[in-house]
Protein backbone atom coordinates (compact mmCIF):
# COMPACT_ATOMS: atom_id res chain seq x y z
CA UNK A 1 0.00 0.00 0.00
CA UNK A 2 2.19 3.13 -1.18
CA UNK A 3 -0.83 5.76 -0.49
CA UNK A 4 -0.47 8.73 -2.58
CA UNK A 5 2.55 8.36 -5.15
CA UNK A 6 3.79 11.69 -6.97
CA UNK A 7 6.07 11.93 -9.99
CA UNK A 8 8.47 13.76 -10.53
CA UNK A 9 9.72 14.58 -6.88
CA UNK A 10 11.89 17.46 -8.61
CA UNK A 11 11.37 19.08 -12.03
CA UNK A 12 12.72 22.45 -14.09
CA UNK A 13 10.65 24.00 -16.64
CA UNK A 14 11.70 26.81 -19.06
CA UNK A 15 8.82 29.04 -19.86
CA UNK A 16 6.38 27.87 -22.27
CA UNK A 17 6.78 24.39 -22.05
CA UNK A 18 4.01 21.64 -20.85
CA UNK A 19 4.34 19.44 -18.90
CA UNK A 20 2.08 16.60 -16.75
CA UNK A 21 2.57 16.15 -13.04
CA UNK A 22 1.53 12.80 -11.93
CA UNK A 23 -0.52 11.59 -9.35
CA UNK A 24 -1.90 7.83 -8.11
CA UNK A 25 -3.01 6.41 -5.37
CA UNK A 26 -3.90 2.77 -4.54
CA UNK A 27 -6.20 3.34 -2.05
CA UNK A 28 -9.71 3.15 -3.46
CA UNK A 29 -10.29 7.04 -2.94
CA UNK A 30 -12.92 8.37 -5.05
CA UNK A 31 -11.92 12.06 -4.15
CA UNK A 32 -8.81 13.91 -5.19
CA UNK A 33 -7.26 17.15 -5.26
CA UNK A 34 -4.07 18.94 -6.40
CA UNK A 35 -2.66 21.98 -4.10
CA UNK A 36 0.25 24.39 -4.55
CA UNK A 37 2.09 25.64 -1.93
CA UNK A 38 4.08 28.95 -1.76
CA UNK A 39 6.00 30.83 1.06
CA UNK A 40 3.64 32.86 3.00
CA UNK A 41 0.71 31.44 1.29
CA UNK A 42 -0.48 28.19 2.68
CA UNK A 43 -1.79 25.28 0.13
CA UNK A 44 -4.32 26.81 -2.32
CA UNK A 45 -6.44 24.36 -4.65
CA UNK A 46 -6.05 24.08 -7.90
CA UNK A 47 -8.72 21.10 -8.62
CA UNK A 48 -10.20 18.33 -7.07
CA UNK A 49 -12.48 15.78 -8.30
CA UNK A 50 -15.24 13.79 -6.49
CA UNK A 51 -14.97 10.95 -8.73
CA UNK A 52 -13.65 8.97 -12.15
CA UNK A 53 -14.96 12.02 -15.00
CA UNK A 54 -15.91 14.40 -12.52
CA UNK A 55 -13.41 17.78 -12.37
CA UNK A 56 -13.87 20.76 -10.95
CA UNK A 57 -11.96 24.27 -10.17
CA UNK A 58 -10.26 25.38 -6.96
CA UNK A 59 -9.16 28.95 -5.78
CA UNK A 60 -5.76 29.19 -8.58
CA UNK A 61 -7.02 26.92 -11.47
CA UNK A 62 -5.95 29.13 -14.43
CA UNK A 63 -2.86 27.73 -16.10
CA UNK A 64 -3.36 24.20 -14.99
CA UNK A 65 -5.69 21.17 -16.55
CA UNK A 66 -6.88 17.53 -14.88
CA UNK A 67 -8.48 14.82 -16.27
CA UNK A 68 -9.80 11.74 -14.27
CA UNK A 69 -10.57 8.73 -16.78
CA UNK A 70 -10.06 6.55 -13.87
CA UNK A 71 -10.00 6.14 -9.92
CA UNK A 72 -6.45 6.08 -9.45
CA UNK A 73 -5.14 8.20 -11.22
CA UNK A 74 -5.12 12.54 -10.89
CA UNK A 75 -2.68 13.78 -13.38
CA UNK A 76 -2.18 17.79 -13.30
CA UNK A 77 -1.09 19.43 -16.58
CA UNK A 78 0.67 22.61 -17.27
CA UNK A 79 -0.43 24.52 -20.31
CA UNK A 80 2.38 26.52 -21.03
CA UNK A 81 4.70 26.86 -17.92
CA UNK A 82 5.80 30.54 -16.20
CA UNK A 83 7.56 31.61 -13.61
CA UNK A 84 4.76 32.10 -11.42
CA UNK A 85 4.04 28.53 -11.01
CA UNK A 86 7.10 27.51 -9.53
CA UNK A 87 5.59 26.10 -6.26
CA UNK A 88 5.64 22.64 -4.69
CA UNK A 89 2.58 20.57 -5.70
CA UNK A 90 0.79 18.14 -3.75
CA UNK A 91 -1.44 15.70 -4.43
CA UNK A 92 -4.18 14.56 -2.04
CA UNK A 93 -6.98 11.87 -2.40
CA UNK A 94 -9.37 10.63 0.55
CA UNK A 95 -12.13 7.40 0.73
CA UNK A 96 -16.01 8.15 0.74
CA UNK A 97 -17.26 9.37 4.16
CA UNK A 98 -17.32 12.27 6.15
CA UNK A 99 -14.52 14.81 5.41
CA UNK A 100 -14.74 15.21 9.19
CA UNK A 101 -13.90 11.69 9.96
CA UNK A 102 -10.96 10.77 7.19
CA UNK A 103 -9.44 13.91 6.35
CA UNK A 104 -7.26 13.79 2.94
CA UNK A 105 -4.09 11.44 2.32
CA UNK A 106 -1.48 13.77 0.80
CA UNK A 107 1.83 12.65 -1.54
CA UNK A 108 4.85 13.81 -0.59
CA UNK A 109 4.79 16.53 -3.64
CA UNK A 110 6.47 17.57 -6.66
CA UNK A 111 8.84 20.77 -6.19
CA UNK A 112 8.96 22.27 -9.89
CA UNK A 113 10.80 25.51 -10.90
CA UNK A 114 9.91 27.67 -13.78
CA UNK A 115 12.98 29.47 -15.44
CA UNK B 1 -9.11 37.52 0.30
CA UNK B 2 -7.76 34.90 2.94
CA UNK B 3 -10.94 33.23 4.38
CA UNK B 4 -9.10 31.54 6.91
CA UNK B 5 -6.51 33.13 9.05
CA UNK B 6 -3.64 31.82 11.04
CA UNK B 7 -1.87 35.29 12.28
CA UNK B 8 0.68 33.89 14.21
CA UNK B 9 3.38 32.33 12.05
CA UNK B 10 5.03 30.73 14.34
CA UNK B 11 4.44 29.91 18.48
CA UNK B 12 8.07 28.75 20.23
CA UNK B 13 6.69 26.23 23.52
CA UNK B 14 8.83 24.43 26.07
CA UNK B 15 8.46 20.78 26.11
CA UNK B 16 5.43 19.35 28.51
CA UNK B 17 3.81 22.79 28.06
CA UNK B 18 0.92 23.43 26.39
CA UNK B 19 0.84 24.22 23.09
CA UNK B 20 -2.14 26.34 21.45
CA UNK B 21 -2.54 27.27 17.99
CA UNK B 22 -4.76 29.57 16.65
CA UNK B 23 -7.25 30.16 13.47
CA UNK B 24 -9.96 32.54 12.52
CA UNK B 25 -12.72 32.00 9.52
CA UNK B 26 -14.52 34.70 7.52
CA UNK B 27 -17.38 32.19 5.93
CA UNK B 28 -19.95 31.73 8.33
CA UNK B 29 -21.19 28.72 5.65
CA UNK B 30 -18.03 26.61 6.86
CA UNK B 31 -18.87 23.51 8.32
CA UNK B 32 -16.31 21.39 8.59
CA UNK B 33 -12.68 22.41 10.16
CA UNK B 34 -9.36 20.14 9.91
CA UNK B 35 -5.81 20.72 11.61
CA UNK B 36 -2.58 19.65 9.62
CA UNK B 37 0.61 18.87 10.38
CA UNK B 38 3.67 19.25 7.70
CA UNK B 39 7.77 18.22 8.30
CA UNK B 40 9.70 19.59 5.99
CA UNK B 41 9.86 17.91 2.43
CA UNK B 42 7.26 16.02 3.59
CA UNK B 43 3.08 15.80 2.75
CA UNK B 44 1.00 17.38 5.05
CA UNK B 45 -0.59 15.20 8.09
CA UNK B 46 -4.25 15.04 9.31
CA UNK B 47 -4.27 15.54 12.66
CA UNK B 48 -7.86 16.37 14.03
CA UNK B 49 -11.12 17.61 12.44
CA UNK B 50 -13.82 19.13 14.03
CA UNK B 51 -17.49 19.65 12.31
CA UNK B 52 -19.88 22.77 13.36
CA UNK B 53 -22.17 20.61 15.43
CA UNK B 54 -19.65 20.42 17.98
CA UNK B 55 -18.03 22.82 19.83
CA UNK B 56 -15.01 20.56 21.09
CA UNK B 57 -13.16 17.02 19.81
CA UNK B 58 -10.20 15.18 21.49
CA UNK B 59 -8.07 12.73 20.35
CA UNK B 60 -5.19 11.79 22.93
CA UNK B 61 -3.25 15.20 23.12
CA UNK B 62 -5.32 16.77 20.78
CA UNK B 63 -7.87 18.70 21.35
CA UNK B 64 -10.09 21.03 18.80
CA UNK B 65 -12.28 23.74 20.19
CA UNK B 66 -15.06 25.71 17.89
CA UNK B 67 -16.46 28.97 18.83
CA UNK B 68 -18.75 29.61 15.65
CA UNK B 69 -20.15 32.98 17.15
CA UNK B 70 -16.44 34.19 17.08
CA UNK B 71 -15.61 32.02 13.93
CA UNK B 72 -12.57 30.67 15.78
CA UNK B 73 -11.25 27.72 16.45
CA UNK B 74 -7.88 26.62 18.22
CA UNK B 75 -6.20 23.53 18.61
CA UNK B 76 -4.31 22.62 21.96
CA UNK B 77 -1.35 20.25 22.09
CA UNK B 78 -1.13 18.94 25.76
CA UNK B 79 1.49 18.08 26.57
CA UNK B 80 4.05 19.21 24.00
CA UNK B 81 6.63 17.04 22.56
CA UNK B 82 10.01 18.24 20.66
CA UNK B 83 8.30 15.60 18.08
CA UNK B 84 5.43 18.02 17.58
CA UNK B 85 7.62 20.29 15.84
CA UNK B 86 6.21 20.68 12.51
CA UNK B 87 3.89 23.61 10.63
CA UNK B 88 0.14 23.32 11.27
CA UNK B 89 -2.36 24.40 9.00
CA UNK B 90 -6.12 25.00 9.44
CA UNK B 91 -8.57 24.23 6.62
CA UNK B 92 -11.81 24.39 6.03
CA UNK B 93 -15.04 23.57 3.89
CA UNK B 94 -18.57 23.75 3.81
CA UNK B 95 -21.11 21.47 3.77
CA UNK B 96 -22.19 22.28 0.05
CA UNK B 97 -18.89 22.23 -1.50
CA UNK B 98 -16.98 19.55 1.18
CA UNK B 99 -13.37 18.93 -0.95
CA UNK B 100 -13.18 22.34 -1.90
CA UNK B 101 -10.63 22.91 1.00
CA UNK B 102 -9.51 26.24 2.28
CA UNK B 103 -5.90 26.39 3.96
CA UNK B 104 -4.87 29.24 6.34
CA UNK B 105 -0.94 29.69 6.11
CA UNK B 106 0.25 27.60 8.73
CA UNK B 107 2.00 28.56 11.67
CA UNK B 108 5.70 27.28 12.63
CA UNK B 109 5.50 25.49 15.94
CA UNK B 110 8.88 24.89 17.54
CA UNK B 111 9.14 22.47 21.22
CA UNK B 112 11.94 23.18 22.65
CA UNK B 113 13.56 21.06 25.61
Amino acid sequence: NAGVTQTPKFQVLKTGQSMTLQCAQDMNHEYMSWYRQDPGMGLRLIHYSVGAGITDQGEVPNGYNVSRSTTEDFPLRLLSAAPSQTSVYFCASRRTGSLANYGYTFGSGTRLTVV
Amino acid sequence: DQQVKQNSPSLSVQEGRISILNCDYTNSMFDYFLWYKKYPAEGPTFLISISSIKDKNEDGRFTVFLNKSAKHLSLHIVPSQPGDSAVYFCAASSSYNTDKLIFGTGTRLQVFP
